[in-house]
């Protein structure tokens, strides 16, 4: 079974300062992988993902992660972080095999509060 | 397209007591999932449908029960309330195939609190 680990729960950051979101997930031979958001009270919403091709992926509001297979690792950056960037950030990853299993493994969430 | 619904938003209950969570999508997915989410704890999954008329146990399955109705609908039943089963929970739908590849999307939420 996939597990996913992400190294810090709370990361404070000045606004306009970058930032990474670390996470690592347990080896397979091949995983599809997600980086959600959820804002205060509310549900998770999709910020970008990583299926094939290019190792960099990019969101529309400024975050990129980069999938290092080597490392089994998917961080998030974002170079100058806004005041509306505060939220919860949920790495996933889902089993790229075929076996069948539709399942995404969460990992605990970083909590990013930017501040002032 | 409303996406993914869910009803209710907040609810309270007493041990023992039983609920229903409703949930369902208007994307045609085939498969939902039910999730827990507690704080430091992300997100666990209790039940998932791969697809109408199937059901499986997920990492969280004990005291709930699940009902695929329809494609649509997918609903949690509480039978007797425990004060551990106090979260937030979230309904989820995605279509598996060679576009999405399983990426998920998610309802509102659901804050119960069982006193």
């Amino acid at each position: 079974a996939q597990s996913v680990t992400q190294l810090d729960s709370q990361v404070p950051v000045f606004e306009e300062a970058p930032v990474e979101l670390r996470c690592n997930y347990s080896s397979s031979v091949s995983v599809y992988l997600f980086w959600y958001v959820q804002y205060p009270n509310q549900g998770l919403q999709l910020l970008l993902k990583y299926l094939s091709g290019s190792t960099l992926v990019e969101s529309i509001n400024g975050f990129e992660a980069e999938f290092n297979k080597s490392q089994t690792s998917f961080h998030l950056r974002k170079p100058s972080v806004h005041i509306s960037d505060t939220a919860e950030y949920f790495c996933a990853v889902r089993d790229g095999s075929g076996a069948g299993s539709y399942q995404l493994t969460f990992g605990k969430g970083t909590k990013l509060s930017v501040i002032p | 397209n409303a996406g993914v619904t869910q009803t209710p938003k907040f609810q309270v209950l007493k041990t023992g007591q039983s609920m229903t969570l409703q949930c369902a999508q208007d994307m045609n997915h085939n498969s939902m999932y039910w999730y827990r989410q507690d704080p430091g704890m992300g997100l666990r999954l209790i039940y998932y449908s791969a697809s109408e008329g199937t059901t499986d146990k997920g990492e969280v399955p004990n005291g709930y029960n699940v009902s695929r109705l329809n494609k649509r609908e997918f609903s949690l039943r509480l039978e007797s309330a425990a004060p551990s089963q106090t979260s937030v929970y979230f309904c989820a739908s995605s279509e598996v195939g060679t576009i999405l590849l399983g990426e998920q999307f998610f309802g509102p939420g659901t804050r119960l609190t069982v006193l």
